[in-house]
Protein backbone atom coordinates (compact mmCIF):
# COMPACT_ATOMS: atom_id res chain seq x y z
CA UNK A 1 0.00 0.00 0.00
CA UNK A 2 1.18 3.30 -0.95
CA UNK A 3 2.08 5.65 1.91
CA UNK A 4 -0.36 8.98 -0.21
CA UNK A 5 -3.13 7.80 -2.56
CA UNK A 6 -4.90 10.00 -5.33
CA UNK A 7 -7.08 9.54 -7.34
CA UNK A 8 -5.54 9.94 -10.77
CA UNK A 9 -8.93 10.67 -12.64
CA UNK A 10 -9.31 12.79 -15.26
CA UNK A 11 -11.63 15.08 -13.83
CA UNK A 12 -13.33 17.57 -16.30
CA UNK A 13 -15.95 20.17 -14.94
CA UNK A 14 -17.13 23.46 -16.65
CA UNK A 15 -15.97 26.53 -16.69
CA UNK A 16 -17.16 28.32 -12.62
CA UNK A 17 -17.52 24.59 -11.12
CA UNK A 18 -16.06 24.12 -7.68
CA UNK A 19 -13.74 21.29 -7.88
CA UNK A 20 -12.30 18.96 -5.11
CA UNK A 21 -9.24 17.15 -4.97
CA UNK A 22 -8.67 14.90 -2.30
CA UNK A 23 -5.88 12.73 -1.08
CA UNK A 24 -5.31 10.28 1.89
CA UNK A 25 -2.53 8.79 3.69
CA UNK A 26 -1.29 6.02 6.27
CA UNK A 27 1.13 7.47 7.84
CA UNK A 28 0.18 9.09 10.92
CA UNK A 29 3.21 10.82 11.76
CA UNK A 30 2.65 13.17 8.39
CA UNK A 31 2.40 16.75 9.61
CA UNK A 32 2.67 18.65 7.04
CA UNK A 33 0.63 19.30 3.86
CA UNK A 34 1.18 20.37 0.49
CA UNK A 35 -0.84 21.21 -2.85
CA UNK A 36 1.63 21.61 -6.57
CA UNK A 37 -0.21 22.42 -9.83
CA UNK A 38 1.83 21.36 -12.92
CA UNK A 39 0.94 21.80 -16.08
CA UNK A 40 2.23 20.04 -18.64
CA UNK A 41 5.98 19.78 -19.44
CA UNK A 42 6.23 22.22 -16.61
CA UNK A 43 7.65 21.49 -12.62
CA UNK A 44 5.23 21.47 -10.19
CA UNK A 45 4.34 24.62 -8.61
CA UNK A 46 4.00 24.93 -4.70
CA UNK A 47 -0.18 26.58 -4.58
CA UNK A 48 -0.53 25.67 -0.88
CA UNK A 49 1.04 24.84 2.53
CA UNK A 50 -0.74 24.03 5.75
CA UNK A 51 0.81 22.51 9.28
CA UNK A 52 -1.50 19.97 11.18
CA UNK A 53 -5.46 19.78 10.76
CA UNK A 54 -7.53 22.69 10.06
CA UNK A 55 -8.15 24.92 6.46
CA UNK A 56 -6.13 27.53 4.80
CA UNK A 57 -8.01 29.51 2.22
CA UNK A 58 -5.82 31.68 -0.59
CA UNK A 59 -8.11 33.38 -3.42
CA UNK A 60 -10.40 30.49 -4.65
CA UNK A 61 -8.52 28.00 -3.21
CA UNK A 62 -9.25 26.40 0.08
CA UNK A 63 -7.30 23.61 1.38
CA UNK A 64 -8.64 21.27 4.74
CA UNK A 65 -6.81 18.88 6.29
CA UNK A 66 -8.64 16.14 8.25
CA UNK A 67 -5.81 14.42 10.11
CA UNK A 68 -8.32 11.68 11.72
CA UNK A 69 -9.40 10.68 8.76
CA UNK A 70 -6.43 10.83 7.39
CA UNK A 71 -7.72 13.30 4.57
CA UNK A 72 -6.99 16.35 3.09
CA UNK A 73 -8.79 18.15 0.28
CA UNK A 74 -8.34 21.00 -2.05
CA UNK A 75 -11.09 22.79 -3.08
CA UNK A 76 -10.97 25.39 -6.22
CA UNK A 77 -14.03 27.96 -6.46
CA UNK A 78 -15.35 29.78 -9.70
CA UNK A 79 -12.69 27.20 -11.82
CA UNK A 80 -11.01 28.96 -14.54
CA UNK A 81 -10.06 26.73 -17.88
CA UNK A 82 -6.37 28.16 -16.79
CA UNK A 83 -6.96 25.75 -13.63
CA UNK A 84 -6.58 23.13 -16.21
CA UNK A 85 -3.14 21.08 -15.09
CA UNK A 86 -2.08 18.21 -12.71
CA UNK A 87 -2.66 18.64 -9.15
CA UNK A 88 0.11 16.46 -6.65
CA UNK A 89 -0.90 16.25 -3.04
CA UNK A 90 2.44 15.82 -0.69
CA UNK A 91 3.20 15.44 2.82
CA UNK A 92 6.01 15.53 4.93
CA UNK A 93 6.74 14.39 8.79
CA UNK A 94 8.95 15.89 10.73
CA UNK A 95 12.84 14.87 10.58
CA UNK A 96 11.93 13.22 7.32
CA UNK A 97 14.27 15.22 4.28
CA UNK A 98 11.84 14.34 1.50
CA UNK A 99 7.83 14.58 0.49
CA UNK A 100 5.77 11.91 0.01
CA UNK A 101 3.66 12.53 -3.28
CA UNK A 102 0.59 11.15 -4.77
CA UNK A 103 -0.10 10.10 -8.26
CA UNK A 104 -1.89 13.37 -9.10
CA UNK A 105 -5.13 14.33 -10.46
CA UNK A 106 -5.15 15.68 -13.61
CA UNK A 107 -8.28 18.52 -14.20
CA UNK A 108 -9.51 19.80 -17.53
CA UNK A 109 -12.00 22.95 -17.18
CA UNK A 110 -14.36 23.31 -20.02
CA UNK A 111 -14.79 26.85 -21.28
CA UNK B 1 15.08 35.78 -8.61
CA UNK B 2 15.29 33.28 -10.48
CA UNK B 3 13.69 30.05 -10.11
CA UNK B 4 15.35 26.20 -9.86
CA UNK B 5 16.97 25.70 -13.63
CA UNK B 6 17.58 22.36 -15.08
CA UNK B 7 19.43 20.87 -17.99
CA UNK B 8 19.19 19.79 -20.61
CA UNK B 9 15.21 19.96 -20.71
CA UNK B 10 15.28 16.59 -22.86
CA UNK B 11 17.64 13.87 -23.07
CA UNK B 12 17.46 11.31 -25.75
CA UNK B 13 20.49 8.60 -24.93
CA UNK B 14 20.83 5.16 -25.96
CA UNK B 15 20.93 2.23 -23.44
CA UNK B 16 24.47 1.85 -21.81
CA UNK B 17 25.62 5.28 -21.95
CA UNK B 18 26.02 7.52 -19.10
CA UNK B 19 24.23 10.34 -18.59
CA UNK B 20 24.49 13.77 -16.62
CA UNK B 21 21.65 15.93 -15.39
CA UNK B 22 22.33 19.36 -14.13
CA UNK B 23 20.16 21.35 -11.60
CA UNK B 24 20.90 25.28 -10.63
CA UNK B 25 18.96 26.19 -7.27
CA UNK B 26 17.47 29.77 -6.21
CA UNK B 27 20.43 31.57 -4.83
CA UNK B 28 20.53 31.24 -1.20
CA UNK B 29 18.84 27.61 -0.88
CA UNK B 30 20.66 25.50 0.86
CA UNK B 31 18.52 22.21 0.64
CA UNK B 32 18.47 20.46 -3.14
CA UNK B 33 16.36 17.74 -4.00
CA UNK B 34 16.36 14.94 -6.47
CA UNK B 35 13.17 13.00 -7.78
CA UNK B 36 12.05 11.15 -10.17
CA UNK B 37 8.84 11.42 -12.19
CA UNK B 38 7.54 8.65 -14.05
CA UNK B 39 4.48 8.01 -16.50
CA UNK B 40 1.42 7.62 -14.46
CA UNK B 41 3.91 7.73 -10.76
CA UNK B 42 3.82 10.21 -8.25
CA UNK B 43 7.40 11.62 -7.73
CA UNK B 44 9.86 9.49 -6.14
CA UNK B 45 12.75 10.89 -4.07
CA UNK B 46 16.43 9.94 -4.89
CA UNK B 47 18.60 12.23 -2.89
CA UNK B 48 18.80 14.91 -0.93
CA UNK B 49 21.78 17.56 -0.07
CA UNK B 50 22.12 20.11 2.84
CA UNK B 51 25.17 21.79 1.29
CA UNK B 52 27.72 20.16 0.06
CA UNK B 53 26.92 16.78 1.97
CA UNK B 54 24.72 14.40 0.89
CA UNK B 55 22.90 13.12 3.82
CA UNK B 56 20.37 10.82 3.09
CA UNK B 57 20.73 8.95 -0.46
CA UNK B 58 17.93 6.12 0.63
CA UNK B 59 16.16 6.96 -2.24
CA UNK B 60 18.53 6.20 -5.15
CA UNK B 61 17.38 3.19 -7.07
CA UNK B 62 20.85 1.56 -8.11
CA UNK B 63 24.31 1.95 -7.89
CA UNK B 64 24.05 3.47 -11.28
CA UNK B 65 23.24 6.36 -9.53
CA UNK B 66 25.51 9.27 -8.00
CA UNK B 67 25.10 13.27 -7.06
CA UNK B 68 27.25 15.60 -6.54
CA UNK B 69 27.02 19.63 -5.17
CA UNK B 70 29.80 21.40 -5.57
CA UNK B 71 29.62 24.99 -3.97
CA UNK B 72 26.80 24.60 -2.09
CA UNK B 73 24.90 25.15 -5.30
CA UNK B 74 25.25 23.25 -8.84
CA UNK B 75 23.93 19.47 -8.60
CA UNK B 76 24.76 17.19 -11.32
CA UNK B 77 23.03 13.39 -10.98
CA UNK B 78 24.76 10.77 -13.45
CA UNK B 79 23.07 7.89 -14.50
CA UNK B 80 25.47 5.21 -15.42
CA UNK B 81 24.60 2.72 -18.52
CA UNK B 82 21.32 3.96 -18.71
CA UNK B 83 18.54 1.33 -18.80
CA UNK B 84 15.43 1.73 -20.49
CA UNK B 85 13.50 1.80 -17.18
CA UNK B 86 15.32 4.91 -16.38
CA UNK B 87 13.21 6.93 -18.67
CA UNK B 88 11.36 9.18 -16.54
CA UNK B 89 11.43 13.38 -15.94
CA UNK B 90 14.20 14.39 -13.18
CA UNK B 91 12.86 17.28 -10.91
CA UNK B 92 15.26 19.40 -9.10
CA UNK B 93 14.18 21.09 -6.62
CA UNK B 94 15.73 23.22 -3.59
CA UNK B 95 14.39 25.49 -0.41
CA UNK B 96 15.76 27.67 1.98
CA UNK B 97 16.62 27.34 5.78
CA UNK B 98 14.35 30.69 6.42
CA UNK B 99 11.00 28.88 5.24
CA UNK B 100 11.51 25.62 5.68
CA UNK B 101 12.59 22.41 3.75
CA UNK B 102 9.03 21.47 3.45
CA UNK B 103 8.59 24.19 0.69
CA UNK B 104 10.02 22.58 -2.20
CA UNK B 105 10.27 24.34 -5.33
CA UNK B 106 10.39 22.76 -8.21
CA UNK B 107 12.69 23.19 -11.87
CA UNK B 108 11.23 22.09 -14.93
CA UNK B 109 12.63 18.99 -15.30
CA UNK B 110 14.67 16.97 -17.49
CA UNK B 111 12.96 14.50 -19.71
CA UNK B 112 15.02 11.66 -20.49
CA UNK B 113 14.40 9.00 -23.08
CA UNK B 114 16.58 5.73 -23.13
CA UNK B 115 15.91 3.95 -26.74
Amino acid sequence: QKEVEQDPGPLSVPEGAIVSLNCTYSNSAFQYFMWYRQYSRKGPELLMYTYSSGNKEDGRFTAQVDKSSKYISLFIRDSQPSDSATYLCAMSRPGANNLFFGTGTRLTVIP
Amino acid sequence: GAGVSQSPSNKVTEKGKDVELRCDPISGHTALYWYRQSLGQGLEFLIYFQGNSAPDKSGLPSDRFSAERTGGSVSTLTIQRTQQEDSAVYLCASSSPRRGENEQFFGPGTRLTVL
